[in-house]
């Protein structure tokens, strides 16, 4: 079954504690992305990397961190920076190449600070 | 930074009806999409088209986009209680950027 996973589905963090986000895709992508979608709004990218061991920040980088060690994975670290981090959290893939096309979604992480 | 507008950002229509969702964006683009998200869900993508197409049918759904007033629309035909969701347009600007932009995206209710 191909697709994307993220995990877990919902995060409840104390304020002051840095939480790691799971994404994992086994569609052989090679760009992944995460964005924060806040109630309401549309999606915001956080960070993105085109290939293994590269990554960018996107619009709302700050107070987080991520990591592509691995083709199938792209972990986000939500750290004790960030100031509002409560928000649903969406990791996707699309297959590289100069012609853009579709992301795919995973279900999503609802982080909740308490 | 929001490059695409949704308009209006509610509908509620009964099943059966039409459904027209607008989506208004601001600088040049090589491709706009649709995607959908059903509550609490990650997002679908629906339907691609490019800066040099005006017109794109798949199913149900029709698009267009028209570069010169920077605006495409999503047309929903025979609509269904499935069909009720949030929708959002997102652009890839021209110039060979790697990012979507989305927008604030609209909400559908098909009432059965």
């Amino acid at each position: 079954d191909g697709g994307i996973t993220q995990s877990p589905k919902y995060l409840f963090r104390k304020e002051g504690q840095n939480v790691t986000l799971s994404c994992e895709q086994n569609l052989n992508h090679d760009a992944m992305y995460w964005y924060r979608q806040d109630p309401g709004q549309g999606l915001r990218l956080i960070y993105y990397s085109q290939i293994v061991n590269d990554f960018q920040k996107g619009d709302i980088a700050e107070g987080y961190s991520v990591s592509r060690e691995k083709k199938e994975s792209f972990p986000l670290t939500v750290t004790s920076a960030q100031k509002n981090p409560t928000a649903f959290y969406l990791c996707a893939s699309r297959t590289g190449g100069s012609s853009y096309n579709e992301q795919f979604f995973g279900p999503g992480t609802r982080l909740t600070v308490l | 930074s929001q490059q695409g507008e949704e308009d209006p950002q509610a509908l509620s229509i009964q099943e059966g009806e039409n459904a027209t969702m607008n989506c208004s964006y601001k600088t040049s683009i090589n491709n706009l999409q649709w995607y959908r998200q059903n509550s609490g869900r990650g997002l679908v993508h629906l339907i691609l088209i490019r800066s040099n197409e005006r017109e794109k049918h798949s199913g149900r759904l029709r698009v267009t986009l028209d570069t010169s007033k920077k605006s495409s629309s999503l047309l929903i035909t025979a609509s269904r209680a499935a069909d009720t969701a949030s929708y959002f347009c997102a652009t890839v600007l021209q110039g060979g950027s790697e990012k979507l932009v989305f927008g604030k995206g609209m909400k559908l209710t098909v009432n059965p």
